[in-house]
């Protein structure tokens, strides 16, 4: 079955520290793959998504991710992070068989620290 | 108009009650979804519409209802739920099957 797996469920770190959440998933297919992120008592909003074209792909507020086809890997990066970025941040692939099935990983919780 | 509105967002309701919960967009997507997320948890898809057909009912109780009366609406329809039914209720639209851009707020229920 097709999953996505997300390594870590809590990231803590320091305003100003870099951060890369990793996402891998199963699936042979093509897929397009996401990021969301849901703050504290917000909704949740897309941050990037890659289609196709170049791997890297820049989303909102400093965030970018990289897609490695080998690896089945599309991990989050953003080199500085800032208290505002507290969230949980959840990887999710629509698997590309003109279908609409979106699974989405277990999400990480990220604490930044003031 | 890019957003997707859902009320109520909050019901409380009892075992033996029948409630709706309401989602609404006007960005023309013809893809409208259902989905479940307990606390600490990604959400779990219910149902999806696709130009106002059923497309997807990801084995769901017949407990929970879903209803598109046209494009720019979904409703689901509660009646003899569970309190581990408690949880909150999103719902999204797409353009296509690409993937979802836009989620509403949710409806969060509490099932006594």
């Amino acid at each position: 079955a097709q999953s996505v797996s997300q390594h870590n469920h809590h990231v803590i770190l320091s305003e100003a520290a870099s951060l890369e959440l990793g996402c891998n998933y199963s699936y042979g297919g093509t897929v397009n793959l996401f990021w969301y992120v849901q703050y504290p008592g917000q909704h949740l909003q897309l941050l990037l998504k890659y289609f196709s074209g170049d791997p890297l792909v820049k989303g909102i507020k400093g965030f970018e991710a990289e897609f490695i086809k080998s690896k089945f890997s599309f991990n989050l990066r953003k080199p500085s992070v800032q208290w505002s970025d507290t969230a949980e941040y959840f990887c999710a692939v629509t698997l590309n068989t003109g279908g609409f099935k979106t699974i989405f990983g277990a999400g990480t919780r990220l604490f930044v620290k003031a | 108009d890019t957003e997707v509105t859902q009320t109520p967002k909050h019901l409380v309701m009892g075992m033996t009650n029948k409630k709706s919960l309401k989602c609404e967009q006007h960005m023309g997507h013809r893809a409208m979804y259902w989905y479940k997320q307990k606390a600490k948890k990604p959400p779990e898809l219910m149902f999806v519409y696709s130009y106002e057909k059923l497309s997807i009912n990801e084995s769901v109780p017949s407990r929970f209802s879903p209803e598109c009366p046209n494009s720019s609406l979904l409703n689901l329809h509660l009646h003899a739920l569970q309190p581990e039914d408690s949880a909150l209720y999103l719902c999204a639209s797409s353009q296509d099957s690409e993937g979802i851009r836009f989620f509403g707020p949710g409806t969060r229920l509490t099932v006594l």
